[in-house]
């Protein structure tokens, strides 16, 4: 197993700028988050999601956007990247009901937003 | 007061010390607490987890919760340069279902010099 993956490792873009953060997972996971992680903030849950098709926000939502049209797969998109997007993203799944508890991550992709 | 709170150190100690890594919390729904470590540059991985108050050992870590204080604590024994990372005190008031919102402490940064 692959386990969860992340692409790109690193992406600079200009401010307005949109772009796509990628995620898949091959262990057949139900759920599946994104988390940015900031110095000084820790990890900041941003959206997650239970399953194909279903999707909610986590703490820091604004400017993301996210879909799940398979289990393996679970996008971040940016639509309009701002400065304060620098950051740090992780992907995260989790088996069925250890989503309390045991989630893998990936190795993260690092975005700078100038 | 925000809900977890963990002191982003630096923390360094000799080899072979023992090492204790403590987070606080205000929200008495959390059921579930775990440690994460997370090495440089790589995504979170999670070390250990307890279910409400009591202890748990696991070679040379032991994680402590002590709910009445609304306190938990991550020893480990006998450290090595290896452990060098930063911890994350992660907690949660479901087992899985639609939440598995983890609330994540800020990290600790170890290390631990030869």
């Amino acid at each position: 197993n692959a386990g969860v993956t992340q692409t790109p490792k690193f992406q600079v873009l200009k401010t307005g700028q949109s772009m796509t953060l990628q995620c898949a997972q091959d262990m057949n996971h139900e759920y599946m988050s994104w988390y940015r992680q900031d110095p000084g903030m820790g990890l900041r849950l941003i959206h997650y999601s239970v399953g194909a098709g279903i999707t909610d926000q986590g703490e820091v939502p604004n400017g993301y956007n996210v879909s799940r049209s398979t289990t393996e797969d679970f996008p971040l998109r940016l639509l309009s990247a701002a400065p304060s997007q620098t950051s740090v993203y992780f992907c995260a799944s989790s088996p069925p009901g250890l989503a309390g508890t045991e989630q893998f991550f990936g190795p993260g992709t690092r975005l700078t937003v100038l | 007061q925000k809900e977890v709170e963990q002191d982003p150190g630096p923390l360094s100690v000799p080899e072979g010390a023992i090492v204790s890594l403590n987070c606080t919390y205000s929200n008495s729904a959390f059921q579930y607490f775990m440690w994460y470590r997370q090495y440089s540059r790589k995504g979170p991985e999670l070390l250990m987890y307890t279910y409400s108050s009591g202890n748990k050992e696991d070679g040379r870590f032991t994680a402590q919760v002590d709910k009445s204080s609304k306190y938990i604590s991550l020893f480990i024994r006998d450290s090595q340069p290896s452990d060098s990372a930063t911890y994350l005190c992660a907690m949660s008031p479901n087992y899985g279902g639609s939440q598995g919102n983890l609330i994540f402490g800020k990290g600790t940064k170890l290390s631990v010099k030869p």
